[in-house]
């Protein structure tokens, strides 16, 4: 199985930059996902990441390392409506596509 | 519209009873699959089902039953031996196994008093 861990709780200020880091263990690693998850809502898909580099899509970047099994996600200029919950989740080949996800960090943006 | 849908939003049962949890989704997805979300942790895989009238167990599927009869519905029944039920449970789907994103419903807070 896999092991995945990244921080409970980061805070930022509206228009700064956070990063946050995912390292996770896996014997055939198959990709690594992120999700934004707000209260009491569904988990919306934000990236994909499964060859080594950065992944940017517009105010958001992924960025995985796989020898180091280091994964992160990028928000910039921060808005008060990127308060969320975000989830890394990993794959590997012999789960069949199953996704085995991190506890999550709780990113607060204040004014 | 496309997508996937759960209902109720919100769910309370008594202590012992059965209770079943709907999923639908018009998607046109092969996989699907049944999460569970307690306070601070991460979704944990219940079941999953690759295609009609097969599942799998996922990593806590005791306690818990499905049925895949048709290719959009993926039933969740939560059982009177599933020692903790209330949470808060996510259906998701996806083309298959190497899909690269897992849509996922609204889901369901389900209580039991």
């Amino acid at each position: 199985g896999q092991n995945i861990d990244q921080p409970t709780e980061m805070t930022a200020t509206e228009g700064a930059i956070v990063q946050i880091n995912c390292t996770y263990q896996t014997s055939g690693f198959n990709g690594l996902f992120w999700y934004q998850q707000h209260a009491g809502e569904a988990p919306t898909f934000l990236s994909y990441n499964v060859l080594d580099g950065l992944e940017e899509k517009g105010r958001f970047s992924s960025f995985l390392s796989r020898s180091k099994g280091y994964s992160y996600l990028l928000l910039k200029e921060l808005q008060m409506k990127d308060s969320a919950s975000y989830l890394c989740a990993v794959r590997d080949f012999e789960s069949w596509g199953k996704l085995q996800f991190g506890a999550g960090t709780q990113v607060v943006v204040t004014p | 519209d496309g997508g996937i849908t759960q209902s109720p939003k919100y769910l309370f049962r008594k202590e012992g009873q059965n209770v079943t949890l709907s999923c639908e989704q018009n998607l046109n997805h092969d996989a699907m699959y049944w999460y569970r979300q307690d306070p601070g942790q991460g979704l944990r895989l219940i079941y999953y089902s690759q295609i009609v009238n097969d599942f799998q167990k996922g990593d806590i599927a005791e306690g818990y039953s499905v049925s895949r009869e048709k290719k959009e519905s993926f039933p969740l029944t939560v059982t009177s031996a599933q020692k903790n039920p209330t949470a808060f449970y996510l259906c998701a789907s996806s083309m298959g196994r190497n899909n690269n994103e897992q849509f996922f419903g609204p889901g369901t807070r389900l209580t039991v008093l």
